[in-house]
């Protein structure tokens, strides 16, 4: 099955330092890649849709200028927490989209990245 | 996006089949149906999609009525590492985002 990578798989800083997050796809080529944070016991809540080339899709009451996304290639996305404080400590995790059949569209998600903030 | 409810958890024994059902009664012609399986601090992997009658796979098997207002995900003879948080999700080919639900916590006892 398709593999999407990420980098680091946990991580701790202080508070007001920014912290980038990469999200890979191994084997296959994402045209389309997501965010998603997860808190303890609860669902995965989409943050953003970030596409090739363009500007990220921001969910709403997500701040754009506090978790910036860049999706430089079909291959890879980077979520950059700025100035990060303690409340920003979550488990982040993205997925990326490939063309598996004609009609179908299948996300296969990454390992996810464990933020401490301090 | 069609709204998906699930129940919060079950509990089952090893060996035993399990099936869990998820409503989405207001699902649309051109959504397909997805199921992903969760463990603690891991992303959610996928198990199976489909979009009407039924889907199996070497892991489990997707039944979906007719009127498509329901899907049931089967795991045959469940073991102890089936124990995970399971989603279900509803979507539309090329549409830009899933919308996770609050899942079905399996526990699954020796």
């Amino acid at each position: 099955g398709a593999v999407v990578s990420q980098h680091p798989s946990w991580v701790i800083c202080k508070s007001g330092t920014s912290v980038k997050i990469e999200c890979r796809s191994l084997d296959f080529q994402a045209t389309t890649m997501f965010w998603y944070r997860q808190f303890p016991k609860q669902s995965l809540m989409l943050m953003a849709t970030s596409n090739e080339g363009s500007k990220a899709t921001y969910e709403q009451g997500v701040e754009k200028d506090k978790f910036l996304i860049n999706h430089a290639s079909l291959t890879l996305s980077t979520l950059t927490v700025t100035s990060a404080h303690p409340e920003d400590s979550s488990f982040y995790i993205c997925s990326a989209r490939g063309l598996w059949t004609a009609l179908m569209e299948t996300q296969y998600f990454g390992p996810g990245t464990r933020l401490l903030v301090l | 996006l069609a709204k998906t409810t699930q129940p919060i958890s079950m509990d089952s024994y090893e060996g035993q089949e399990v099936n869990i059902t998820c409503s989405h009664n207001n699902i649309a012609t051109n959504d397909y149906i997805t199921w992903y399986q969760q463990f603690p601090s891991q992303g959610p992997r996928f198990i199976i999609q489909g979009y009407k009658t039924k889907v199996t796979n070497e892991v489990a098997s997707l039944f979906i009525p007719a009127d498509r207002k329901s899907s049931t995900l089967s795991l045959p003879r469940v073991s102890l590492s089936d124990t995970a948080v399971y989603y279900c999700l509803v979507g539309v080919p090329n549409t830009d985002k899933l919308i996770f639900g609050t899942g079905t916590r399996l526990q699954v006892f020796p």
